[in-house]
């Protein structure tokens, strides 16, 4: 049972390079998000969707961009990787609002 | 706007005791209220929700929570507490006025001494 999806589970980078984090989910759900988890701050959220083709900023967006061309995937794009976006990200799908299915996590450290 | 706080970052019990991990939320509308389970370097894992109906939800692992509205609490109980149990909690809220994004709190680091 998969669930939702995250790749890559670690990555380290220097700063000003880019990448993009993946997320995929096969349970169907309209909803999808992209938190960060930092020490002592709880999660925050980055960016959201509430459907296919459609994003939404957060709490914590600056920095990051998002994509949902498919329903299933949910990308998180770091444009020019700075060291304050070191941390932990996590991704998650929901349906309805009623709860949150999380991602194991991808762990980035920016050098 | 909707907010959750979780008062203590660190709650130490022995083994087989009862134990509690609190939670106070703000919310203008209806809240739907959750609390998750996070065990080192693993994603969060879903215990309980509060939608409607019974004060006292019971959820996974033999953990429940009792909704208090007058209080505005939430809090995360068990009768008799396991090393294992040892993890880190969240309580995360979600008001019916704001749309579908849930609020977490700081979370809450529970050990259990054997």
């Amino acid at each position: 049972n998969a669930g939702v999806t995250q790749t890559p589970k670690f990555r380290v980078l220097k700063t000003g390079q880019s990448m993009t984090l993946l997320c995929a989910q096969d349970m169907n759900h309209e909803y999808m998000y992209w938190y960060r988890q930092d020490p002592g701050m709880g999660l925050r959220l980055i960016h959201y969707s509430v459907g296919e083709g459609t994003t939404a900023k957060g709490e914590v967006p600056d920095g990051y961009n998002v994509s949902r061309l498919k329903k299933q995937n949910f990308l998180l794009g770091l444009e020019s990787a700075a060291p304050s976006q070191t941390s932990v990200y996590f991704c998650a799908s929901s349906d309805a609002g009623y709860g949150y299915t999380f991602g194991s996590g991808t762990r980035l450290t920016v050098v | 706007a909707q907010s959750v706080a979780q008062p203590e970052d660190q709650v130490n019990v022995a083994e087989g005791n009862p134990l509690t991990v609190k939670c106070t939320y703000s919310v203008s509308g209806n809240p739907y209220l959750f609390w998750y389970v996070q065990y080192p370097n693993r994603g969060l894992q879903f215990l309980l929700k509060y939608i409607t109906g019974d004060n006292l939800v019971k959820g996974s692992y033999g953990f429940e929570a009792e909704f208090n509205k007058s209080q505005t609490s939430f809090h995360l109980k068990k009768p008799s507490a396991l090393v294992s149990d040892s993890a880190l909690y969240f309580c995360a809220v979600r008001d019916d006025n704001y749309g579908q994004n849930f609020v977490f709190g700081p979370g809450t680091r529970l050990s259990v001494l054997p």
